[in-house]
């Protein structure tokens, strides 16, 4: 089966560093995304990796092994409004995005 | 990032009436248009997918004649909740791709519906 395992829940303070870890299982790959999602809002597109290693953009960042079935977003700079849930969402060999319940990200002043 | 709106953006109906919400992509051209609903705390659960012109392949479980999909142009798909009930009462957001499969999906901001 297709499955993605991500913490449920994690908590950082303003301005430190967060890595929220994912693994998946999916019937081919065609890449990962990362989404943010606040609550009561729709989600909106962070990332895409399709090749292993870092991708950088401003203070997030994004990492994928595809042998491993391992990709992680990296928050650097927390700031009060990265407060939200973070959506890791692999692709699979029909294209389809398979979507978890993400990572609730909680900043503390 | 690619632009998609969705309206409304709440809505609040009587039980049995249906209800049209249209999802648009405003600078791109959306060859295929998803539609989800999403339940508080829980994970985006796609509905349908649909393609410009063609009839939308729904998710099992989901009943066609109850969540009309209507995908006409390349900037616009409708979805429709039949007789709408109680249950029925969620979060439907629309999310939008280009021509490659591989491209990314942008999301409209979602429409929240209420079935009294």
């Amino acid at each position: 089966g297709q499955n993605i395992d991500q913490p449920t829940e994690m908590t950082a303070t303003e301005g430190a560093i967060v890595q929220i870890n994912c693994t998946y299982q999916t019937s081919g790959f065609n890449g990962l995304f990362w989404y943010q999602q606040h609550a009561g809002e729709a989600p909106t597109f962070l990332s895409y990796n399709v090749l292993d290693g870092l991708e950088e953009k401003g203070r997030f960042s994004s990492f994928l092994s595809r042998s491993k079935g391992y990709s992680y977003l990296l928050l650097k700079e927390l700031q009060m409004k990265d407060s939200a849930s973070y959506l890791c969402a692999p692709m699979d060999s029909n294209y389809q995005l398979i979507w978890g319940a993400g990572t609730k990200l909680i900043i503390k002043p | 990032g690619a632009v998609v709106s969705q309206h409304p953006s709440r809505v609040i109906c009587k039980s049995g009436t249906s209800v049209k919400i249209e999802c648009r992509s405003l600078d791109f051209q959306a060859t295929t248009m998803f539609w989800y609903r999403q339940f508080p705390k829980k994970s985006l659960m796609l509905m349908a997918t649909s393609n410009e012109g063609s009839k939308a392949t729904y998710e099992q479980g989901v009943e066609k004649d109850k969540f009309l999909i209507n995908h006409a142009s390349l900037t616009l798909s409708t979805l429709t909740v039949t007789s709408a009930h109680p249950e029925d009462s969620s979060f439907y957001i629309c999310s939008a791709r280009g021509k490659a499969a591989q491209e990314t999906q942008y999301f409209g901001p979602g429409t929240r519906l209420l079935v009294l």
